[in-house]
């Protein structure tokens, strides 16, 4: 079974830049998660979809992140301006949705770093 | 807002003793608690998961507690190996709030050879 792809593994901008960071989950997961990871810390829910809709972007820097998933497969996270705070390893996940287990499967993440 | 934090940021153990990695929440409407462990360059990866009308689960070589009076979660490590070494997260999913799934600051383990 193929696992969560994210592209690009690393990427370097200035402050000020955009920045857009794409994720496959695993065919036939409904649920899809972004997540901010910086050093020393735990993830961070930016973002949570079900399908093409918005879940949770309670946390989500709404000012300059954004994020979509159409047709409710892939989805793209964007930063416009990025801060040097936004350097972090940012994290999608996917897990099928409902009552059973809650295994979410996470792909290996891109690091960002904001000069 | 709810958050799931942990007490000790690093653990070192003897291979082939047991590791205990604990973990405090506040949200008492979480329907699982989960451990996810993180290898240096990879995302987490799912290790066991509890119910929270559990008090205790067991898997390979793993087991975790859940002691919902105190809202504290463990996970016990039997035998720990030098695999074992990485940052360990406890997290929490609210099944009401969309399975959102909430992480708290994780613990690194140290494994000594």
């Amino acid at each position: 079974e193929a696992g969560v792809a994210q592209s690009p593994r690393y990427k370097i901008i200035e402050k000020r830049q955009s920045v857009a960071f794409w994720c496959n989950p695993i065919s036939g997961h409904a649920t899809l998660y972004w997540y901010q990871q910086i050093l020393g810390q735990g993830p961070k829910l930016l973002i949570q979809f079900q399908n093409n809709g918005v879940v949770d972007d309670s946390q989500l820097p709404k000012d300059r992140f954004s994020a979509e998933r159409l047709k409710g497969v892939d989805s793209t996270l964007k930063i416009q301006p990025a801060k040097l705070e936004d350097s972090a390893v940012y994290l999608c996940a996917s897990s099928l949705p409902g009552t059973g287990g809650t295994e979410a499967f996470f792909g290996q993440g891109t690091r960002l770093t904001v000069v | 807002g709810e958050s799931v934090g942990l007490h000790l940021p690093t653990l070192s153990v003897q291979e082939g003793d047991n590791s205990i990695i604990n973990c405090a929440y506040s949200n008492s409407a979480s329907d699982y608690f989960i451990w996810y462990k993180q290898e240096s360059g990879k995302g987490p990866q799912f290790i066991i998961d509890i119910r929270s009308n559990m008090d205790k689960r067991q898997g390979q070589r793993v087991t975790v507690l859940l002691n919902k009076t105190v809202k504290h979660l463990s996970l016990q490590i039997a035998a720990t190996q030098p695999g074992d070494s990485a940052v360990y997260f406890c997290a929490e999913r609210e099944r009401a709030a969309g399975n959102k799934l909430t992480f708290g600051g994780g613990t690194r383990v140290l494994v000594k050879p």
